[in-house]
């Protein structure tokens, strides 16, 4: 079963704008990661967020993550045209024998100008 | 430059047809992964490896298996192809623990 949940799932915005996506989980969990995914590729890493951190930041990406509540959210500040994506959050768990990535149903940005 | 390398970017193959895709990683790491992507579902975990001949199921294994034989190649092998099969399919590979995943350019496979 899915993992995360991603919210909204498509958003729209002007370029200079703020971009936020949540992310909701269902178990426990060793960390949360973010992804970002061009039209038709791969995925690639942009933060990751231990289960014992509140809040992380890496340029214009601020990610809150709250356990209690079992949800995460991205922040995209200034959005820029390039930042138009899809964007996933997966969450990372030890399965006893591996360390298992569940990803979640993701979150299309689109940043006009 | 770390790289994880799928063999085909795009497939067409025929319902019944034995179907191998290939993923291969430079970075000596013990986790590979097969995921499915589709419109709205999201990526869907397949099958993990997390050492040669080492697997385990994902959330969706039905219809799929796969080969880890050496450390750097991880197979998903769909034994008879099914339209409903048709997708685009993403390897990744991963350090054990908390550590970012590398994907794949992904193989967008047609079942025809």
């Amino acid at each position: 079963s899915q993992q995360g949940e991603e919210d909204p799932q498509a958003l729209s915005i002007q370029e200079g704008e703020n971009a936020t996506m949540n992310c909701s989980y269902k178990t426990s969990i060793n960390n949360l990661q973010w992804y970002r995914q061009n039209s038709g590729r791969g995925l690639v890493h942009l933060i990751l967020i231990r289960s014992n951190e509140r809040e992380k930041h890496s340029g214009r990406l601020r990610v809150t993550l709250d356990t209690s509540k079992k949800s995460s959210s991205l922040l995209i500040t200034a959005s820029r045209a390039a930042d138009t994506a899809s964007y996933f959050c997966a969450t990372g768990a030890n399965t006893g024998t591996a360390s298992k990535l569940t990803f979640g149903t993701g979150t299309r940005l689109q940043v006009t100008l | 430059d770390v790289k994880v390398t799928q063999s085909s970017r795009y497939l067409v193959k025929r319902t019944g047809e034995k179907v191998f895709l290939e993923c291969v990683q430079d970075m000596d790491h013990e986790n590979m992964f097969w995921y499915r992507q589709d419109p709205g579902l999201g990526l869907r975990l397949i099958y993990f490896s997390y050492d040669v001949k080492m697997k385990e199921k994902g959330d969706i294994p039905e219809g799929y298996s796969v080969s880890r034989e050496k450390k750097e190649r991880f197979s998903l092998i769909l034994e008879s192809a099914s339209t409903n099969q048709t997708s685009m399919y993403l390897c990744a590979s991963k350090s054990p623990g908390g550590t970012e995943a590398f994907f794949g350019q992904g193989t967008r496979l047609t079942v025809v």
